[in-house]
């Protein structure tokens, strides 16, 4: 089914360790991006792409990489994991002008310890 | 930066009950997008309105952007409509900020 696949679902870390979050769409959208979701709150924008090879920050984008590669996958590195990155992370991909909704991945658990 | 404010925070509704929830912002902006994260953490988006009415089913929404709030009214609520329902705005550029949403539990 077309859509936005995130893996892993769940996932435990210590202080200090480094690992990628994937995220990959087969609807050929251009613009991806990747938000965090704290307790109470709202969706918080890390970075964002517009297209291959392009990418760029959002609201908080400490301790967090991207690249954009290929149309299709957009990966979230956590360089040294803290506590403080403890969240539910979202991906997230949209359309041109015509296709303005957002789908959202199904979110990636992260426990830094 | 844009400001994005949701409310309620929180709402309880009895089944059959109708609701409106408002978000306001502080900016112009390019559009405005209303989701609604089930119980499960599941985000769907629910209408891309960046002006004027749309309805869908049970639900629909109204933004007036020159006074820079959106509306979602819930007729009828079902307690499969509980949730956060959060707004959404892109105020130039490619940034979507998000407000922190209002968690509507309808009981049965």
């Amino acid at each position: 089914n077309a859509g936005v696949t995130q893996t892993p679902k769940f996932q435990v870390l210590k202080t200090g360790q480094s690992m990628t979050l994937q995220c990959a769409q087969d609807m050929n959208h251009e613009y991806m991006s990747w938000y965090r979701q704290d307790p109470g709150m709202g969706l918080r924008l890390i970075h964002y792409s517009v297209g291959a090879g392009i990418t760029d920050q959002g609201e908080v984008p400490n301790g967090y990489n991207v690249s954009r590669s290929t149309t299709e996958d957009f990966p979230l590195r956590l360089l040294s994991a803290a506590p403080s990155q403890t969240s539910v992370y979202f991906c997230a991909s949209r359309g041109g002008l015509a296709n303005y909704g957002y789908t959202f991945g199904s979110g990636t658990r992260l426990t830094v310890v | 930066g844009i400001q994005v404010e949701q409310s309620p925070p929180d709402l309880i509704l009895q089944e059959g009950a109708n609701s409106t929830l408002r978000c306001n912002f502080s900016d112009s902006v390019n559009n405005l997008q209303w989701f609604h994260q089930n119980p499960w953490g599941q985000l769907i988006n629910l209408f891309y309105i960046p002006s004027g009415t749309k309805q869908n089913g049970r639900l629909s929404a109204t933004t007036v952007a020159t006074e820079r709030y959106s509306l979602l009214y819930i007729s009828s609520s079902q307690t499969t409509d509980s949730g956060v329902y959060f707004c959404a705005v892109k105020a130039g550029g490619f940034k979507t900020i998000f407000g922190a949403g209002t968690r509507l539990f309808v009981k049965a």
